[in-house]
């Protein structure tokens, strides 16, 4: 069975401050995706990466694939109240439409 | 507003009750899914419908009925619930490629179901 770890569970810290939340398995997978979750809403795509060692920036985001493709981290720099949500990874593998869902991160950034 | 419209947004239902939950995507995808989120558990998929044909049940319970007469359209349908099905049902669409696993999925805001 294909398991999405993520670390920290719950993340309270102060606006300002500099964050990285992990993403670990044992599987490998094809890409692996980031989501950010506000209360009352659906999930919203971060971004999507697909090879492994790859890093991708998204403003304060920077996103990392592991080279052997079964991790990957999500680093905040300079945390804003707006980055406040539910973090999730999701896994694909090759050739499926099946994507597996990590146990999730809730931060909480303090004004 | 990502496209996909969920209703109702909020259901009380009692384990006798039979109710349906309703999706609806306007972005002109081929795919949809059923995901369950609970309180404990990541967020599971349960439903894959590719081209208004079921590609994956994963595992889920007879209980829960999915239906797909039109790739803009997705119903979850629901009777004998128990307790432990409470949680927030989010259906999800995406433009299924020839690969697979690279897709972005658009999430709507989900219905969240009360089992007494």
């Amino acid at each position: 069975t294909q398991l999405l770890e993520q670390s920290p569970q719950f993340l309270s810290i102060q606006e300002g401050e500099n964050l990285t939340v992990y993403c670990n398995s044992s599987s490998v997978f094809s890409s692996l995706q980031w989501y950010r979750q506000e209360p009352g809403e659906g999930p919203v795509l971060l971004v999507t990466v697909v090879t492994g060692g790859e890093v991708k920036k998204l403003k304060r985001l920077t996103f990392q694939f592991g080279d052997a493709r079964k991790d990957s981290s999500l680093h905040i720099t300079a945390a804003q109240p707006g980055d406040t949500g539910l973090y999730l990874c999701a896994g694909a593998s090759w050739g499926t439409y099946k994507y597996i869902f990590g146990t999730g991160t809730r931060l909480k950034v303090l004004a | 507003e990502t496209g996909v419209t969920q209703t109702p947004r909020h259901l009380v239902m009692g384990m006798t009750n039979k109710k349906s939950l309703k999706c609806e995507q306007h972005l002109g995808h081929n795919a949809m899914y059923w995901y369950k989120q609970s309180a404990k558990k990541p967020l599971e998929l349960m439903f894959v419908y590719n081209f208004k044909e079921q590609t994956e049940n994963n595992s889920v319970p007879s209980r829960f009925s999915p239906e797909c007469p039109n790739s803009s359209h997705l119903f979850l349908h629901l009777h004998t619930l128990q307790p432990e099905d409470s949680a927030l049902y989010l259906c999800a669409s995406s433009q299924a490629g020839t690969s697979g696993g690279e897709e972005t999925q658009y999430f709507g805001p989900g219905t969240r179901l009360l089992v007494l």
